[in-house]
């Protein structure tokens, strides 16, 4: 079993639409959790963190973070176009070290106009 | 936010040589990461550099082969050596800064291929 796993995609979602991305995690003791944006030949970009169970919300991204069914999402509202890219999740282990960070394979979200 | 820079941005090296990365931030941070992201996969800790001292290599990755520098806390450096086609990937700097807010910020990444 990978230790965080996401749905490669692609996923694809009309402008305006809302896009759901899922990660799960296998580490029960983890205590953060990021979304990191790629866009095509760049680096990855920190777009949000979660520490707490429940939602958090930035504009027009809201992460959700369920630990006891080890599961954090990135819901995008009101998708556009530019929001075209990869999002990678991450998890910083139990161990509170950032060598301890685990990334997903990433999903390749597709925002069509 | 941490503004990160590497060079070279991307290089064509042949079999059986060397090739150096450079990161530079642009303040002092306590921890550096090299990454590598294979075309496809997602980011795989190499090692972390620590100033003053060896890095860290994670499972897989030896210094022999990948050896790092840090001589002070806005730089370091990562050689890839004895390079085969295998080694072709982007190779990416990642910064931490102890206190306030948890985050890791990534530069803008080597993107080698050896032929």
């Amino acid at each position: 079993q990978k230790e965080v796993e996401q749905n490669s995609g692609p996923l694809s979602v009309p402008e305006g639409a809302i896009a759901s991305l899922n990660c799960t995690y296998s580490d029960r003791g983890s205590q953060s959790f990021f979304w990191y944006r790629q866009y095509s030949g760049k680096s990855p970009e920190l777009i949000m963190f979660i520490y707490s169970n429940g939602d958090k919300e930035d504009g027009r991204f809201t992460a959700q973070l369920n630990k006891a069914s080890q599961y954090v999402s990135l819901l995008i509202r009101d998708s556009q176009p530019s929001d075209s890219a990869t999002y990678l999740c991450a998890v910083k282990g139990s161990s509170g070290n950032n060598n301890d960070m685990r990334f997903g394979a990433g999903t390749r979200l597709t925002v069509k106009p | 936010s941490a503004v990160i820079s590497q060079k070279p941005s991307r290089d064509i090296c042949q079999r059986g040589t060397s090739l150096t990365i450079q990161c530079q931030v642009d303040s002092q941070v306590t921890m550096m990461f090299w990454y590598r992201q294979q075309p496809g996969q997602s980011l795989t800790l190499i090692a972390t550099a620590n100033q003053g001292s060896e890095a860290t290599y994670e499972s897989g990755f030896v210094i022999d082969k990948f050896p790092i520098s840090r001589p002070n806390l806005t730089f370091s450096t990562l050689t890839v050596s004895n390079m085969s086609p295998e080694d072709s990937s982007i190779y990416l700097c990642s910064v931490h800064r102890t206190g306030g807010i948890d985050e890791q910020y990534f530069g803008p990444g080597t993107r080698l291929t050896v032929t």
